[in-house]
């Protein structure tokens, strides 16, 4: 099974700061790598699919990157409205694996 | 619009059973595969499972399998999970979700609790 490892598992930055929340898979998954926000006592909702590419409806601020193995999903201009749980998930293959979030708050 | 809405979560005894719904409207579910995902309180997100357009394949996360079956009936609209053998881990807020088989999943129910406790 490929393994998702994303870091940090939680941060605290200022609003207007950029954030960068990366993600590794243990083996190559080509772009097959979606992230998605969660806010508390919400379902997850879709930010980014095929590693980079913005799902309508989303702002410009949230930004993706990365192929194969290490993928960064940015917050470019930290909103107060940002403050979630933050998971990657390999669609390569099944199991769909996700990584363990990351808790972004505000400073 | 695409909705999915999940039902059947409750509160089950250690060993119990409890079969999930997820009813979907606004695309054409026959054509579509769908998985379910849980979320245990104060944990991150676990796929469970994923059934395939007509239902013919099958997948399962490996804390689940050979207790929990997946199904759908395209007619209803409708995907199930059965879950048996239910214990405390098992607790947690389950989820369905449109998944394109080779994509994201791009439209999640709001979930439905299931609390293992006797």
């Amino acid at each position: 099974d490929i393994q998702m490892t994303q870091s940090p598992s939680s941060l605290s930055a200022s609003v207007g700061d950029r954030v960068t929340i990366t993600c590794r898979a243990s083996q190559d998954i080509s772009n097959h790598l979606a992230w998605y926000q969660q806010k508390p006592g919400k379902a997850p909702n879709l930010l980014i699919h095929a590693a980079s590419t913005l799902q309508s409806g989303v702002p410009s601020r949230f930004s993706g990157s990365g192929s194969e193995t290490d993928f960064t999903l940015t917050i470019s201009g930290l909103q107060p409205e940002d403050v979630a749980s933050y998971y990657c998930q390999n669609y390569n293959s099944v199991p769909r694996t996700f990584g363990q979030g990351t808790k972004v708050e505000i400073k | 619009e695409v909705q999915l809405v999940e039902s059947g979560g409750g509160l089950v005894q250690p060993g119990g059973s409890l079969r999930l719904s997820c009813a979907a409207s606004g695309f054409t579910f026959s054509s579509l595969a769908m998985s379910w995902v849980r979320q245990a309180p104060g944990k991150g997100l676990e796929w469970v499972s994923i059934i395939s357009s007509r239902g013919d394949t099958t997948y399962y996360a490996d804390s689940v399998k050979g207790r929990f079956t997946i199904s759908r009936d395209n007619s209803k609209n409708t995907v199930y999970l059965q879950m048996t053998s239910l214990t405390a881990e098992d607790t947690a807020v389950y989820y369905c979700a449109k998944d394109h088989w080779t994509g994201p999943f791009d439209y999640w129910g709001q979930g439905t609790p299931v609390t293992v406790s006797s």
